[in-house]
């Protein structure tokens, strides 16, 4: 099966930024993907990576490194709206796409 | 508006009845998942269609049936819930494009007693 690893919890001010990390390892690779997802809601696509680097869209940014199977997510200058769960999502050889745990997101006044 | 609608919001079954989660997308999107989400363990595919009247096992599709009569529809059956089935299931389509991006339903609480 595919591995995809991410922290369970992470707690950050308003107004500050958190870098949620996640490792893979998958039989093939074919593009990242990141989820938010609030509690009891479905979830919603932030961002795609294929290729090595940053893409950046607006307050929050996604990295890939192909060669070290990881991949971060940047929250910059937090908002209450932004607590909730993110979830790295891998698509593999087959394109099937595998998902991390999530990681929930708390963000204090 | 578009998008993908899942019936029913939530529901208590008792095990070994029969169930079929809905899901309907107006997208017109050709790739359709199943999804279950359980607490720690993230989303996992159950079945996925690729198009109308093609149908594909994912990780986890044991106690689970699908079928892909048109583009717009894909039910899920559980032919004898059991209580190991408590999940929240989320239906998805994709819409081919160069990401190939999947939008979620809104998702459906089964609970088996």
């Amino acid at each position: 099966g595919q591995n995809i690893d991410q922290p369970t919890e992470m707690t950050a001010t308003e107004g500050a930024i958190v870098q949620i990390n996640c490792t893979y390892q998958t039989s093939g690779f074919n593009g990242l993907f990141w989820y938010q997802q609030h509690a009891g809601e479905a979830p919603t696509f932030l961002s795609y990576n294929v290729l090595d680097g940053l893409e950046e869209k607006g307050r929050f940014s996604s990295f890939l490194s192909r060669s070290k199977g990881y991949s971060y997510l940047l929250l910059k200058e937090l908002q209450m709206k932004d607590s909730a769960s993110y979830l790295c999502a891998v698509r593999d050889g087959d394109y099937k796409l595998s998902f991390g745990a999530g990681t929930t997101v708390t963000v204090r006044a | 508006i578009a998008g993908i609608t899942q019936a029913p919001t939530s529901q208590i079954l008792a095990a070994g009845r029969r169930m079929t989660l809905r899901c309907t997308q107006d997208m017109r999107h050709n790739a359709m998942y199943w999804y279950r989400q359980d607490l720690g363990l993230g989303l996992r595919l159950i079945h996925y269609s690729n198009t109308a009247g093609t149908t594909g096992k994912g990780e986890v599709p044991d106690g689970y049936s699908v079928s892909r009569a048109n583009t717009d529809d894909f039910p899920l059956t559980l032919a004898s819930a059991v209580p190991s089935q408590t999940s929240v299931y989320f239906c998805a389509s994709s819409d081919g494009g160069a990401a190939d991006t999947q939008y979620f339903g809104p998702g459906t609480r089964l609970t088996v007693l």
